[in-house]
């Protein structure tokens, strides 16, 4: 177990509605990163979040919003939901720095948007 | 844009046999990180390898990082049950942010 949580753990949706996903970071650990993965396939990084602010985007329309909490806690919005929304979406927690720092992953939210 | 692919894409095997899965890249990255994810859990890491060439034992995974550092593989001796799971591949570059970029995986079924 990783000390990350998400909530809720599943969820459905209808298409259009919006949608709030939290993550708790794990202690020490000041960035998030969110992630979306479709079934069978790799996690597709969403955006990073360090020390409250965006600190890099990956290829997801603006409908994709987050949030960082002073006590480093994150949400991830999901606006006007589409069909291909529906995935499990995860969250990692870090220490900012080198590049082979540990990621620490939730275990996830499963969106069902139907 | 780098393109990041993992062989097999699944694979099924019986207890105790041997097996190698890999990663391959059309780019050279300053280190790069394995994980496996279960059902119904995120990623866990494995490992990191960051010099070319460099060979990592974990039990009974041992993985290695291509000379040119574009490249890797995974290999599992002895294959058991608990190993079942999606291996992915997360090539690493020196950035301001440290997003993991994943391969789209590896999925491995090994059977009693």
């Amino acid at each position: 177990e990783t000390g990350v949580t998400q909530s809720p753990t599943h969820l459905i949706k209808t298409r259009g509605q919006q949608v709030t996903l939290r993550c708790s970071s794990q202690s020490g650990h000041n960035t998030v990163s969110w992630y979306q993965q479709a079934l069978g396939q790799g996690p597709q990084f969403i955006f990073q979040y360090y020390r409250e602010e965006e600190n890099g985007r990956g290829n997801f329309p603006p409908r994709f919003s987050g949030l960082q909490f002073p006590n480093y806690s994150s949400e991830l919005n999901v606006n006007a939901l589409e069909l291909d929304d529906s995935a499990l979406y995860l969250c990692a927690t870090s220490r900012a720095g080198r590049e082979t720092d540990t990621q620490y992953f939730g275990p996830g939210t499963r969106l069902t948007v139907l | 844009t780098q393109l990041l692919e993992q062989s097999p894409q699944f694979l099924s095997i019986q207890e105790g046999e041997n097996l190698t899965v890999y990663c391959n890249s059309s780019s050279v990255f300053s280190s790069l990180q394995w994980y496996r994810q279960e059902p119904g859990e995120g990623p866990v890491l494995l490992v990191t390898v960051v010099t070319g060439g460099e060979v990592k034992k974990l039990k009974r995974l041992t993985f290695q990082f291509g000379d040119a550092r574009k490249d890797s593989s995974l290999h599992i001796t002895a294959a058991q049950t608990g190993d079942t799971g999606l291996y992915l591949c997360a090539p690493r570059r020196r950035t301001s942010y440290d997003k993991v970029i994943f391969g789209p995986g590896t999925s491995l079924s090994v059977i009693p």
